[in-house]
């Protein structure tokens, strides 16, 4: 069974300041997709930034970027410069070789002005 | 050109009552699915259909039936609606067969309320 842990239900950053969004994961496949979602106040849900778990580079958007450590099942989630917009849930997801998705409770981030 | 639709944005109604929400993708994708959002956003998956058949079904109740006409349109159809029912519903989509990486593409969500 796949199961993804995000252990921050609320967090908040000064605007301009980093912030990292914590996100563990737990998986016996060796071949799967990692996805951070991002769910503002209008409740659409974006996608962020994805990594394959057979790429070590970590993966980058823009002021977005993760630190994925494979053995350690951790997919952490860095923003930076933070903008007033990105106030809002921001989930964790897997994808398995069965091409299921399987979420974390989510992280609300606040960012202050 | 929304890629993925679904209507409508709100639904309000009367316990007992049958409603439908109806979705559709543009992306040529091969597999839909219905999420649903409780009021702790909480992403439960409901449905997964891959080129109009059942994949996934999880533990919903049976009031919850889906239905795929092809596989461009997931509709789901909630009979004896309940006050539990209230959520938000998301339908979504993938492409299964051959980009292995494609997210989930979400529609803007359906905010059920059931009074």
């Amino acid at each position: 069974a796949q199961t993804v842990t995000q252990s921050q239900p609320e967090m908040s950053v000064q605007e301009a300041e980093t912030v990292t969004l914590s996100c563990t994961y737990d998986t016996s496949e060796s071949n799967y997709y990692l996805f951070w979602y991002k769910q503002p106040p209008s409740r659409q849900m974006i996608l962020v930034i994805r990594q394959e778990a057979y790429k070590q580079q970590n993966a980058t958007e823009n002021r977005f970027s993760v630190n994925f450590q494979k053995a350690a099942k951790s997919f952490s989630l860095k923003i930076s410069d933070s903008q007033l917009g990105d106030t809002a849930m921001y989930f964790c997801a897997l994808r398995n070789t069965g091409n299921q998705f399987y979420f974390g409770t989510g992280t609300s981030l606040t960012v202050i002005p | 050109d929304t890629a993925v639709s679904q209507t409508p944005k709100y639904l309000v109604t009367q316990m007992g009552n049958d409603k439908s929400i109806k979705c559709e993708q543009n992306l040529g994708h091969d597999t839909m699915y219905w999420y649903k959002q409780d009021s702790k956003k909480f992403l439960k998956i409901m449905f997964s259909y891959n080129n109009k058949e059942l994949i996934i079904n999880e533990t919903v109740p049976n009031r919850f039936s889906p239905k795929s006409p092809d596989k461009a349109h997931l509709n789901l159809h909630i009979n004896s609606l309940e006050l539990g029912d209230s959520a938000v519903y998301f339908c979504a989509s993938s492409q299964v067969g051959g980009s292995y990486n494609s997210p989930l593409h979400f529609g803007n969500g359906t905010r059920l309320t059931v009074t």
